[in-house]
């Protein structure tokens, strides 16, 4: 089956920019996650969406992140303004459900701030 | 607050050598405990969970409770076991909300 999609896989912004980051989940998979990866640190959990609506997002810097789900399938995250510290690994996964099943991960975009 | 550590970032060892990856979490209630490991140039992916209790690829981990522990075992390591290795926590039946740990870089040498 066709895996986790996203784009862009490389992304080069100034600081106080905006950026925006694309995730196709897996076809059927209900539940899609957003994850950030700071190098040298495992993956942190930015966002949960169960369909289209959000379940979990208590680690979502809000003041500046946003992301959405619209119609449950594909699903968007934004940053506006950048700072140098968003610099990272930005993954998504799906999942079937919200049960523990296995969680397929994007090969991740990476965001460099300048 | 739930937390994922992984004290060693980098375990280099011979081929046929055994090899055990370290993790240890702090949770108050009763978690899900995972492998994942990402291959280079390769997405993050599932290696095994704990209540699945199998053996994937040589690989085993056994959950010990009084000692918050998840530690990952393989007998004899092959180079293509090289590879960027995170032990993550969910709460159970939370999904695949997980927490992970810093991660351990695993060089196997000919």
């Amino acid at each position: 089956e066709a895996g986790v999609a996203q784009s862009p896989r490389y992304k080069i912004i100034e600081k106080r920019q905006s950026v925006a980051f694309w995730c196709n989940p897996i076809s059927g998979h209900a539940t899609l996650y957003w994850y950030q990866q700071i190098l040298g640190q495992g993956p942190k959990l930015l966002i949960q969406f169960q369909n289209n609506g959000v379940v979990d997002d208590s680690q979502l810097p809000k003041d500046r992140f946003s992301a959405e789900r619209l119609k449950g399938v594909d699903s968007t995250l934004k940053i506006q303004p950048a700072k140098l510290e968003d610099s990272a690994v930005y993954l998504c996964a799906s999942s079937q459900k919200q049960g523990n099943t296995e969680a397929f991960f994007g090969q991740g975009t990476r965001l460099t701030v300048v | 607050a739930q937390r994922v550590t992984q004290p060693e970032k980098l375990l280099s060892v011979f081929k046929g050598a055994p090899v055990e990856l370290k993790c240890n979490y702090s949770y108050s209630g009763s978690p899900e405990l995972f492998w994942y490991v990402q291959y280079s140039r390769q997405r993050l992916q599932l290696l095994l969970r704990h209540i699945s209790r199998e053996s994937i690829k040589g690989f085993t981990a056994d959950l010990n409770k009084g000692e918050t522990s998840f530690h990952l075992k393989k007998p004899f390591a092959q180079e293509e076991d090289s590879a960027m290795y995170y032990c993550a926590l969910s709460p159970k039946a939370a999904g695949n909300k997980l927490t992970f740990g810093g991660g351990t870089r695993v060089l196997v040498k000919p």
